[in-house]
């Protein structure tokens, strides 16, 4: 099993430009989240997904957005990017929204 | 505001000495869990305790959780370079579909 997959690795991007961070888990999980890691500030959940179909938003959800057509993909989007959102993005899947999570790579991105 | 705080920030240690990190939360749950983070990578789990659970044990690692404290304390015995990483605790917020987690311990384990 590959796990939990994050394309791509790194990305910089100018303010005001779009693109999506692709995750993709093969473990069957209903559960799948998205957190960004800043420093000092620990992960903070930026949108989650209870299963195909449904998604809801974390705590700093604004400036992304989030589907879930299928149980093995779950893509962010940022619609408009912003310098603040320079960060690094890891997705989670998980059997349990509180129970262990299996976390990506990461990907790491530049916002100028 | 931040559920789960880690204690202390950062932790330096020689190769061999154990290393103790505390994680205090504000309210109840139903259990908390830790989790490493190697620089550069993804966190991954390393154990889950239940509030009905006082102790657990994986391998070096000993967790405890003092739910009157609101409190839980990390322990890696005989530590090795290997285990220099930042180590995170996450709640949930009893019952909460959330986890939240906290910043994270910093340990260096000195050769």
């Amino acid at each position: 099993n590959a796990g939990v997959t994050q394309t791509p690795k790194f990305q910089v991007l100018k303010t005001g430009q779009s693109m999506t961070l692709q995750c993709a888990q093969d473990m069957n999980h209903e559960y799948m989240s998205w957190y960004r890691q800043d420093p000092g500030m620990g992960l903070r959940l930026i949108h989650y997904s209870v299963g195909a179909g449904i998604t809801d938003q974390g705590e700093v959800p604004n400036g992304y957005n989030v589907s879930r057509s299928t149980t093995e993909d779950f893509p962010l989007r940022l619609l408009s990017a912003a310098p603040s959102q320079t960060s690094v993005y890891f997705c989670a899947s998980s059997y349990n929204m509180v129970g262990e999570q299996y976390f990506g790579p990461g990907t790491r991105l530049t916002v100028t | 505001s931040q559920q789960g705080e880690e204690d202390p920030q950062a932790l330096s240690i020689q190769e061999g000495e154990n290393a103790t990190m505390n994680c205090s939360y504000k309210t109840s749950i139903n259990n908390l869990q830790w989790y490493r983070q190697n620089s550069g990578r993804g966190l991954v789990h390393l154990i889950l305790i239940r509030s009905n659970e006082r102790e657990k044990h994986s391998g070096r690692l000993r967790v405890t959780l003092d739910t009157s404290k609101k409190s839980s304390s990390l322990l890696i015995t005989a530590s090795r370079a290997a285990d220099t990483a930042s180590y995170f605790c996450a709640t949930d917020k009893g019952g909460s579909e959330k986890l939240v987690f906290g910043k994270g311990t910093k340990l260096t384990v000195n050769p």
